[in-house]
């Protein structure tokens, strides 16, 4: 059974840094691409980062160029999203999802999510 | 960027009524590259359909996909009481894939 689940989420102060994880398992990690996409409060789904399964390839929402940096541990089963100047606009519940470049599907299993707020 | 607009921004149905949800691309979008997602409130969202009409797996078959260029059409021929949620189409490849996606209620 594929699982993803992302940790790592919480409060932080604007300007503040914080580290997402998302465990994998139940499918060959490796071999995908991967997506991290957020949904603010009561809005609807902002596609965020993507990183090929070599991590070769990856690619980021204008809106977080610059500040945030996705990255993979394929050893470990692992996802990453290091996020820097954190901003209130930031606050969202963050997926990670397994990208299905067959499907053309950004994802085709994700996690339950994690919660970041920024706020002073 | 090619935009995908949803429309209408909410559905109020009955169950067992048919719902006809929209996505209109600002450019012509390649069908292979259009999908569609189920979100539940507190809920992650679920892939329904790629391919433009091509059902995801343990997808009931009340749930069907359908066009082609800019226009297509999520279709659920019989709403069922766990139907009523938020849909939205994506396309693959984009910085903006999403739809703001359509909130289907109950009437």
């Amino acid at each position: 059974e594929v699982q993803l689940v992302e940790s790592g989420g919480g409060l932080v102060q604007p300007g503040g840094s914080l580290r997402l994880s998302c465990a994998a398992s139940g499918f060959t990690f490796s071999s995908y691409s991967m997506n991290w996409v957020r949904q603010a409060p009561g809005k609807g789904l902002e596609w965020v980062s993507y990183i090929s399964s070599s991590s070769s390839t990856i690619y980021y929402a204008d809106s977080v160029k610059g500040r945030f940096t996705i990255s993979r541990d394929n050893a470990k089963n692992s996802l990453y999203l290091q996020m820097n100047s954190l901003r209130d606009e930031d606050t969202a519940v963050y997926y990670c999802a397994r990208d299905h470049v067959e499907m053309a599907t950004i994802g085709d299993y994700w996690g339950l999510g994690t919660l970041v707020t920024v706020s002073s | 960027e090619i935009v995908l607009t949803q429309s209408p921004g909410t559905l109020s149905l009955s169950p067992g009524e048919r719902a006809t949800l929209s996505c209109r691309a600002s450019q012509s979008v390649s069908s292979s590259y259009l999908a569609w997602y189920q979100q539940k409130p507190g809920q992650a969202p679920r892939l329904l359909i790629y391919g433009a009409s091509s059902r995801a797996t343990g997808i009931p078959d009340r749930f069907s996909g359908s066009g082609s260029g800019t226009d297509f059409t999520l279709t659920i021929s019989r709403l069922e009481p766990e139907d009523f949620a938020v849909y939205y189409c994506q396309q693959y490849g984009s910085s903006l894939p999403f739809g703001q996606g359509t909130r289907l209620e109950i009437k």
